[in-house]
């Protein structure tokens, strides 16, 4: 059972387009990351979201926390060949866990 | 800036034998972690500890996976006999309070 489920899994844009990432789930999250990982290398932290509706700007990456804590939302403006790696988005189920619980990733390409 | 290290970056070992990965967490940092992520798969929580217990587990921590802060500075993963299914990259994280937790750039374990 997939308690996080990223979509697409796949994505491969032109520089330029806009794209958008979900992350989805039926738990509801105290908080939720997302991480950027480069081959061979450990997630790198982008955001956090806690509050149900939290918008956060990071440049031309969007964050988005749904209102009922259940999924989020990565939107970036103008994809840049820069932008390629994977996305990985993550949460806690509840308050005080310790346990990230991580989504499969989306690999994100984008083309010059 | 701060940061999670591991060593060593990659660890070839023979099916049976002990392994041990090392990780120098965030120096304030309170709670210590390890994840592992097989090739191709999404990144599985292991353990997490803090104050020189373990916290939490999953079920693929079983009694051949051990924990030890042997001083201040140190966190280290001891598989004691590996095996082929134990192949995969092995991220220690750590986080000081409540919220995020940072990752190091993992070590890449390959049993033989």
């Amino acid at each position: 059972t997939q308690l996080l489920e990223q979509s697409p899994q796949f994505l491969s844009i032109q520089e330029g387009e806009n794209l958008t990432v979900y992350c989805n789930s039926s738990s509801v999250f105290s908080s939720l990351q997302w991480y950027r990982q480069e081959p061979g290398e450990g997630p790198v932290l982008l955001v956090t979201v806690v509050t149900g509706g939290e918008v956060k700007k990071l440049k031309r990456l969007t964050f988005q926390f749904g209102d009922a804590r259940k999924d989020s939302s990565l939107h970036i403006t103008a994809a840049q060949p820069g932008d390629t790696g994977l996305y990985l988005c993550a949460g806690f189920i509840i308050q005080g866990a310790q346990k990230l619980v991580f989504g499969q990733g989306t690999r994100l390409t984008i083309n010059p | 800036e701060p940061e999670v290290t591991q060593t060593p970056s990659h660890q070839v070992t023979q099916m049976g034998q002990e392994v041990i990965l090392r990780c120098v967490p965030i120096s304030n940092h309170l709670y210590f972690y390890w994840y592992r992520q097989i090739l191709g798969q999404k990144v599985e929580f292991l353990v997490s500890f803090y104050n020189n217990e373990i916290s939490e587990k999953s079920e693929i921590f079983d009694d051949q996976f051990s924990v030890e802060r042997p001083d201040g500075s140190n966190f280290t993963l001891k598989i004691r006999s590996t095996k082929l299914e134990d192949s995969a990259m092995y991220f220690c994280a750590s986080r000081q309070g409540s919220g995020t937790q940072y990752f190091g750039p993992g070590t890449r374990l390959t049993v033989l």
